[in-house]
């Protein structure tokens, strides 16, 4: 139990272009996800935290009208990464947190997204 | 603002050898602490986790120390094999559910 999915894995896309990650709880409801961003050999940088039916909250230094993010559903939140640029070539990974588990966090597969 | 600082950033052992990874948080109101491993590519796995509330907690070759007084907790992890060879993160979360990740530990266990 308690499986996270990202769609796609891996993306690659033009400078301008904007890019859409799928995050998914198959296999309980999420009421809180969240989004991490990771450079190579770097930590994992939290960049939002998204709320089912509310807007999302967002760290320090992200700026969100760049990264979108909507939480329709307990089971799908999305990222989208809007006028992509090469400095937003990242690897995105999304977490899911079920309540009955506490504070334990889910994270998904992730998305490598090149912005060449 | 919150903060985890966590060392060291690169670890060689032998096989067979203990590692200890340590890690200092700043937000007094952190109560619970994982341990992710991280392969190349792949998403963070928990090894193991502790909450405030507990001093020390183990499974298997790996355990994990909390002293919150000192705002440390540490992982252990004996007779290290080849395949324990990974990055390792601590983390803290507060009752908010944010988590803040340490810096990372590189760990290297040759055969």
């Amino acid at each position: 139990g308690a499986v996270v999915s990202q769609h796609p894995s891996r993306v690659i896309c033009k400078s301008g272009t904007s890019v859409k990650i799928e995050c998914r709880s198959l296999d309980f409801q999420a009421t809180t996800m969240f989004w991490y961003r990771q450079f190579p050999k770097q930590s994992l940088m939290l960049m939002a935290t998204s709320n089912e039916g509310s807007k999302a909250t967002y760290e320090q230094g992200v700026e969100k009208d760049k990264f979108l993010i909507n939480h329709a559903s307990l089971t799908l939140s999305t990222l989208t990464v809007t006028s992509a640029h090469p400095e937003d070539s990242s690897f995105y990974i999304c977490s899911a947190r079920e309540p009955a588990r506490g504070n334990e966090q889910f994270f998904g597969p992730g998305t490598r997204l090149t912005v060449l | 603002g919150e903060n985890v600082e966590q060392h060291p950033s690169t670890l060689s052992v032998q096989e067979g050898d203990s590692a200890v990874i340590k890690c200092t948080y700043s937000d007094s109101a952190s109560n619970y602490f994982p341990w992710y491993k991280q392969e190349l590519g792949k998403r963070p796995q928990l090894i193991i986790d502790i909450r405030s509330n507990v001093g020390e907690k183990k499974d298997q070759r790996i355990a994990v120390t909390l002293n919150k007084t000192a705002k440390h907790f540490s992982l252990h992890i004996t007779e290290t094999q080849p395949e324990d060879s990974a990055v390792y993160f601590c983390a803290s979360i507060t009752g908010g559910f944010k988590t803040i990740f340490g810096a990372g530990t590189r760990l290297f266990v040759k055969a």
